[in-house]
């Protein structure tokens, strides 16, 4: 059964600073992706990591995969108030329905002046 | 890019009652939805996967006649909820994957509905 952890679930830091936020999970798959989540709202897609070593950037967020060692990275980089806001990894399940996606519990980020 | 709406948005019930929720992809065939179940500050857990003109397949634990959907369509997928209760209370949020633009193994969520059962 595929299982995704995230750490932390809860992240509060001071704008301007740097942190990380790990994913892993359990079983083998190559397609790991990055949402965002504002309060009330959907998820908004943020990368999709295809395969091993793939490092994606946007802004001051960078997401990195390791397939091998079954481990994603999100990296923020000079937190500003407005990144904060639930971040969600979630990997495709393909041993599971068609390919849904197993979501890991969330890291809520809070960025405070 | 590839949209995904939802309808309601959100909706307010009496408890006993049944509620129908839409799910379609405006741009693109859908061939595959997922819905999930979000309770609050919690995650998004699967509730069944529907692919066009056959049967929803339903996760462990996800009550079959309690929570109908139909998939008639390429672009339209519908989940209702029968004889709601106020623990099926919940934000429930519709994906689609399918012949779209990037990749046809790419999911596209949409906005969510909020049901609130009193």
């Amino acid at each position: 059964e595929l299982k995704v952890e995230q750490n932390p679930l809860f992240l509060s830091m001071q704008e301007g600073k740097n942190y990380t936020i790990y994913c892993n999970y359990s079983t083998t798959s190559d397609r790991l992706y990055w949402y965002r989540q504002d309060p009330g709202k959907s998820l908004e897609s943020l990368f999709v990591l295809l395969s091993n070593g793939a490092v994606k950037q946007e802004g001051r967020l960078m997401a990195s995969l390791d397939t091998k060692a079954r481990l994603s990275t999100l990296h923020i980089t000079a937190a500003v108030h407005d990144l904060s806001a639930t971040y969600f990894c979630a990997v495709s399940n393909y041993g599971g329905s068609q390919g849904n996606l197993i979501f890991g519990k969330g890291t809520k980020l809070s960025v405070k002046p | 890019g590839a949209v995904v709406s939802q309808h309601p948005s959100w909706v307010i019930c009496k408890s006993g009652t049944s509620v129908k929720i839409e799910c379609r992809s405006l741009d693109f065939q859908a061939t595959t939805m997922f819905w999930y179940r979000q309770f609050p500050k919690q995650s998004l857990m699967l509730m069944a996967t529907s692919n066009e003109g056959s049967k929803a397949t339903y996760e462990q634990g996800v009550e079959k006649d309690k929570f109908l959907i139909n998939h008639a369509s390429l672009t339209l997928s519908t989940l209702t909820v029968t004889s709601a209760h106020p623990e099926d209370s919940s934000f429930y949020i519709c994906s689609a994957r399918g012949l779209a633009v990037i990749s046809t193994d790419t999911q596209y969520f949409g906005p969510g509905t909020r049901l609130t059962v009193l």
